[in-house]
């Protein structure tokens, strides 16, 4: 199956610093990538949508501002939290949608995951 | 308004059988998915239905009956490595994922 690794697996910053997590989607090409973060003992929630060469779109409440994201490859999207402080503390997971997937390509394969904890 | 639903928490005894369920209702349908997450991890592919009826996957089955925007989510033969949440996510229109909140699912000896 599609493989998509993230980077790091877990970082511990202080407040205000900004922290930068990577994922990549090592045998596929994916034109489309999602961030998504979940709190302890919630369900995920969408973040945004990174589409390669354009635009993220942000989910309703996010701010784009502070999470900035780069898809500037069709194997790479960046997730930048600025200024991070203590409640941006959580599990950041990215997805990656493989164009040959299931549902008309539209399954998406999921990075291991960052834990970032702001100090 | 999109909007799936499935039961927060479940206990079920090691060797039984559990059927997590999941209904839905969204703006066009390609597809219902089902998701694992242990905790602290990510979450990994159980299945994938878009035609009514059962896919069977070894211990795991997955149902399917999209006039009744209704799915579940069959385990067998229950081991405790199978204590996790269980995601059910839903593939609109625009081939966006509408994610369910999760069952935890506990296993007991």
């Amino acid at each position: 199956g599609a493989v998509v690794s993230q980077h790091p697996s877990w970082v511990i910053c202080k407040s205000g610093t900004s922290v930068k997590i990577e994922c990549r989607s090592l045998d596929f090409q994916a034109t489309t990538m999602f961030w998504y973060r979940q709190f302890p003992k919630q369900s995920l929630m969408l973040m945004a949508t990174s589409n390669e060469g354009s635009k993220a779109t942000y989910e309703q409440g996010v701010e784009k501002d502070k999470f900035l994201i780069n898809h500037a490859s069709l194997t790479l999207s960046t997730l930048t939290v600025t200024s991070a402080h203590p409640e941006d503390s959580s599990f950041y997971i990215c997805s990656a949608r493989d164009p040959k997937g299931l549902a008309g390509g539209g399954e998406q394969f999921f990075g291991p995951g960052t834990r970032l904890t702001v100090l | 308004g999109q909007n799936i639903d499935q039961p927060t928490e479940m206990t079920a005894t090691e060797g039984a059988i559990v059927q997590i369920n999941c209904t839905y209702q969204t703006s066009g349908f390609n597809g219902l998915f089902w998701y694992q997450q242990h905790a602290g991890e990510a979450p990994t592919f159980l299945s994938y239905n878009v035609l009514d009826g059962l896919e069977e996957k070894g211990r795991f089955s997955s149902f399917l009956s999209r006039s009744k925007g209704y799915s579940y989510l069959l385990l067998k033969e229950l081991q405790m490595k199978d204590s996790a949440s269980y995601l059910c996510a839903v593939m609109d229109s625009n081939y966006q994922l509408i994610w369910g909140a999760g069952t935890k699912l506990i296993i007991k000896p």
